[in-house]
C-alpha cells in the first residue's frame, strides 16, 4: 500500500458524459501527478500540481482538467468522454516537485488507479 | 522530441538472469527511473540513476550511460513473482516520461 488513495476504483459511463476522479496523496506529500495508461500507449503523463498550483503539463486534452485543493487532494475532470478515453488513470504523489539538475530525486508513489470504461 | 525505447516482451526461466534495455532521447535529462508494474496494479519504484554507472539493490541492478542515452535493468535469480512489466522513465525537467514498458514472463 503506497499511501495514495484513489476513488472510485472502477467507473463505467457513456460517451459524451463527464466524470470526476479523486486522489488523496500520501500524508506530507505536496505534489500530485496524474497519468493515463491505455493498452496501446503506455503510461502518459497528464498534469502535475504542487501545493495547489499547476506545475507541469503533459499530453492533457482540453476536455480534461484538474485541480488540487487546499487539503492537497486532487481531482481530475474528464468531459465529453469518448471511447478512446477508456483507460487506467493513476495518481501519484511525491514530497516535492522534484528538483531539476540536482542529485536529489523525489520518488513518485502511485495510487491503485481508477479504471474508466466509456461505452 | 522525446523518445524512450524498450523491448515489448521478454521471457526467461526461473533462477536465470535477464537484462532489460532502455534507450532514450529527451530534451533535458534529470535522472532515469525503473518501475515494476504487475497487470492491473500501480507501478512501484525499483531504482533511480542520475550519474553514470551501476546501482545495485539486492537482486536488481540498474545501469546508466548518459552519453549513450542508455540504461538497463538487471534482474538476477529470477522468481515467478518477477513476471511483470518493467517501465523505464526519464525525468526531463519537471516531467517524468515513461516508455511503453517491457513485459517479462518468467517460466518454471
Amino acid at each position: 500500500d503506497s499511501g495514495v488513495t484513489q476513488t472510485p476504483k472502477h467507473l463505467i459511463t457513456a460517451t459524451g458524459q463527464r466524470v470526476t476522479l479523486r486522489c488523496s496523496p500520501r500524508s506530507g506529500d505536496l505534489s500530485v501527478y496524474w497519468y493515463q495508461q491505455s493498452l496501446d500507449q503506455g503510461l502518459q503523463f497528464l498534469i502535475q500540481y504542487y501545493n495547489g498550483e499547476e506545475r507541469a503539463k503533459g499530453n492533457i486534452l482540453e476536455r480534461f482538467s484538474a485541480q488540487q485543493f487546499p487539503d492537497l487532494h486532487s481531482e481530475l475532470n474528464l468531459s465529453s468522454l469518448e471511447l478512446g478515453d477508456s483507460a487506467l488513470y493513476f495518481c501519484a504523489s511525491s514530497v516535492s516537485p522534484g528538483l531539476a539538475g540536482g542529485l536529489s530525486y523525489n520518488e513518485q508513489f502511485f495510487g491503485p488507479g481508477t479504471r474508466l470504461t466509456v461505452l | 522530441g522525446q523518445n524512450i525505447d524498450q523491448p515489448t516482451e521478454m521471457t526467461a526461466t526461473e533462477g536465470a538472469i535477464v537484462q532489460i534495455n532502455c534507450t532514450y532521447q529527451t530534451s533535458g535529462f534529470n535522472g532515469l527511473f525503473w518501475y515494476q508494474q504487475h497487470a492491473g496494479e500501480a507501478p512501484t519504484f525499483l531504482s533511480y540513476n542520475v550519474l553514470d554507472g551501476l546501482e545495485e539493490k539486492g537482486r536488481f541492478s540498474s545501469f546508466l550511460s548518459r552519453s549513450k542515452g542508455y540504461s538497463y535493468l538487471l534482474l538476477k535469480e529470477l522468481q515467478m513473482k518477477d513476471s511483470a512489466s518493467y517501465l523505464c522513465a526519464v525525468r526531463a525537467t519537471d516531467k517524468l516520461i515513461f516508455g511503453t514498458g517491457t513485459r517479462l514472463q518468467v517460466f518454471p
